[in-house]
């Protein structure tokens, strides 16, 4: 059964650059969240996709934005970086039903911007 | 004001010792969720435990439970029997059920297991 899968694994970009990061779900999910997570920091909040909708949105700028695939794969696109988007963000995976909703995170793209 | 509180910014345990890792919320909404997650240096978070709201008995996996005190807002997580692996960074995250899907994390608690 595979888990949640994130590529790249590293990314160096320099400011003003645009960056897209991608994500597939453990089998069986149909809802991806991303968070951001700094250095030293608990994981942020981004956004969450179902049925290829934004359906829910932390306190982020528009210059992240993101894309749900019919096979629930999904992506994040930063524009315009800052040396600020330099962080591990998280891909996590659950699966839309009553319960525990559990979210399964990926191993993280690590982002750094020069 | 902070959801999740972990006061505790580092621990240290002796190998096969108990050790109780501390995490406190804030919440007004009656049904929400508790979970805890491990991330080692390589990451990954991985979910350890969940405790509902709702829950009337203390969750439990293996060598991990929850000792879930609702009235004190706390969610304190206790690793029995510590191995060296068990050395990491551990998250408190919260769901609130009304409405919101995200979890809300606290800033995380590093664990060093001594041989």
């Amino acid at each position: 059964d595979a888990g949640v899968t994130q590529s790249p694994t590293h990314l160096i970009k320099t400011r003003g650059q645009q960056v897209t990061l991608r994500c597939s779900p453990k089998s069986g999910h149909d809802t991806v969240s991303w968070y951001q997570q700094a250095l030293g920091q608990g994981p942020q909040f981004i956004f969450q996709y179902y049925e290829e909708e934004e359906r829910q949105r932390g306190n982020f700028p528009d210059r992240f934005s993101g894309h749900q695939f019919p096979n629930y794969s999904s992506e994040l696109n930063v524009n315009a970086l800052l040396l600020g988007d330099s962080a591990l963000y998280l891909c996590a995976s659950s699966l839309e039903q009553g319960g525990t909703d559990t979210q399964y995170f990926g191993p993280g793209t690590r982002l750094t911007v020069l | 004001a902070q959801k999740i509180t972990q006061t505790q910014p580092g621990m240290f345990v002796q190998e096969k010792e108990a050790v109780t890792l501390d995490c406190t919320y804030d919440t007004s909404d009656p049904s929400y969720g508790l979970f805890w997650y491990k991330q080692p240096s390589s990451g990954e978070m991985i979910f350890l435990i969940y405790q509902g709201s709702y829950d009337q008995q203390n969750a439990t996996e293996g060598r991990y439970s929850l000792n879930f005190q609702k009235a004190r807002k706390s969610a304190n997580l206790v690793i029995s029997a510590s191995q060296l692996g068990d050395s990491a960074m551990y998250f408190c995250a919260m769901r609130e059920e009304t409405g919101a899907n995200n979890l809300f994390f606290g800033t995380g608690t590093r664990l060093t297991v001594i041989p």
